[in-house]
Parts: C-alpha cells; sequence; structure tokens
C-alpha cells in the first residue's frame, strides 16, 4: 500500500458539477499539500495544512475548497471550474514543514468539459 | 516571474555517462534545495537534498552540487541507468516567520538511451 492514496485517478466533470477529490496518507506525517500542476508549468503549491490547521492559500479561487478532518485525511471540494483547471492535482505529505521531503500521491487527472 | 528555473526540459544522455541537470535561482533568501523524480502516471518522489550552508551532498550514484554565488544547483547521476529516465524537480524553499515558501521548478525531462 502507497503511503499517500488518492482518489480517483482520473475526473472528468462539467463546470456546473459538484465533486471532491480525496488523499489519504498512511505515513503518520502532520503536514498535508494539495498541488496543481499544469502541463509544462512547475507545481503550484495551493493549500497547506499543518495539524490540521492551514497554513497557507497561495491566492486560489474560491471554486476550490478544502478540507482537513484529522491529519491523514485531506479533501478538496471542486464547484464552478473552469476549463483551465484541468490539470493533474496532487497531494503531499510530510513530517514538519518545507524543510523535510514530501511524499507525494499520484495524483487525480482532472478534465473540465 | 519564476524564482526556480530549470532551462532545459529534457535531457539525452547514453547509458553508462553522467547526467548533469541544472537549476537556477534568483531569491537569495532561500536556504534549502531538493531534487524530485517523477515517473509518468506516479506522484514526485523524493530524491536528495542540500542545506545553503554545504557545497555538495552525495548519495549513491546521487551528488547534488551548490553554488550559492551563481544562486546556481545541479544534479549529477553516474553512472546512468535507464531506471533514471524520468522528469526531474528541482525544489527550493525557505522560512519567513512561522511559514515557510516551497518554489518549484518546471522539471527536465532525462532520457537515457541504451
Amino acid at each position: 500500500e502507497t503511503g499517500v492514496t488518492q482518489t480517483p485517478r482520473h475526473l472528468v466533470m462539467g463546470m456546473t458539477n459538484k465533486k471532491s477529490l480525496k488523499c489519504e496518507q498512511h505515513l503518520g506525517h502532520n503536514a498535508m499539500y494539495w498541488y496543481k500542476q499544469s502541463a509544462k508549468k512547475p507545481l503550484e503549491l495551493m493549500f497547506v495544512y499543518n495539524f490540521k490547521e492551514q497554513t497557507e492559500n497561495n491566492s486560489v479561487p474560491s471554486r476550490f475548497s478544502p478540507e482537513c478532518p484529522n491529519s491523514s485525511h485531506l479533501f478538496l471540494h471542486l464547484h464552478t471550474l473552469q476549463p483551465e483547471d484541468s490539470a493533474l492535482y496532487l497531494c503531499a505529505s510530510s513530517q514538519g514543514d518545507g524543510y523535510q521531503p514530501q511524499h507525494f500521491g499520484d495524483g487525480t487527472r482532472l478534465s473540465i468539459l | 516571474d519564476q524564482q526556480v528555473k530549470q532551462n532545459s526540459p529534457s535531457l539525452s544522455v547514453q547509458e553508462g555517462r553522467i547526467s548533469i541537470l541544472n537549476c537556477d535561482y534568483t531569491n537569495s533568501m532561500f536556504d534549502y534545495f531538493l531534487w524530485y523524480k517523477k515517473y509518468p502516471a506516479e506522484g514526485p518522489t523524493f530524491l536528495i537534498s542540500i542545506s545553503s550552508i554545504k557545497d555538495k551532498n552525495e548519495d549513491g550514484r546521487f551528488t547534488v552540487f551548490l553554488n550559492k554565488s551563481a544562486k546556481h544547483l545541479s544534479l549529477h547521476i553516474v553512472p546512468s541507468q535507464p531506471g533514471d529516465s524520468a522528469v526531474y524537480f528541482c525544489a527550493a524553499t525557505f522560512r519567513m516567520d512561522s511559514n515557510y515558501q516551497l518554489i518549484w521548478g518546471a522539471g527536465t525531462k532525462l532520457i537515457i538511451k541504451p
């Protein structure tokens, strides 16, 4: 079993749909992250949770809403997305802060019709 | 404005030779650097890191060199193996107050030719 599990692996949705991405980590880490990866662009950090508290929100549009009910689970709720939101969404976890290596899930490939 | 730049989108190297992946940065506040490797359809995996107080860190076939004055770091892989074919990301971090910034490069695709 991988340390960080993301579901679903692929998601196709219309602009008016509501869906959620799920991430679960089995590593006992206290920090979790959501990233967006668009083609040929650097990873963009979207949200950071440390001990369930959100510590970073890098000006992400409100149509993306994170939820961290405990230190092992992280959700990204999606609502009224735009075509430019089509990307690979990666979840990661680490023990501590950005100085510790992050462990990534395999991502959710999101396509907005 | 990209603070971490990987100017080579791709690199092709013969198996057994040395692969050198480069990364430049602009922010002098970065004090820790990490390299990650990513296979298709998988998330990135951590490879090796270096603190700004060092100029070299080695782990098996992988060595990272840091030149602070040039704001440049490089990852050396020797000897290169077919399994090294992947996309390599450079990332840099620094702490500001109680938060930290982690900035990623766009990646370099390494192709190892048999």
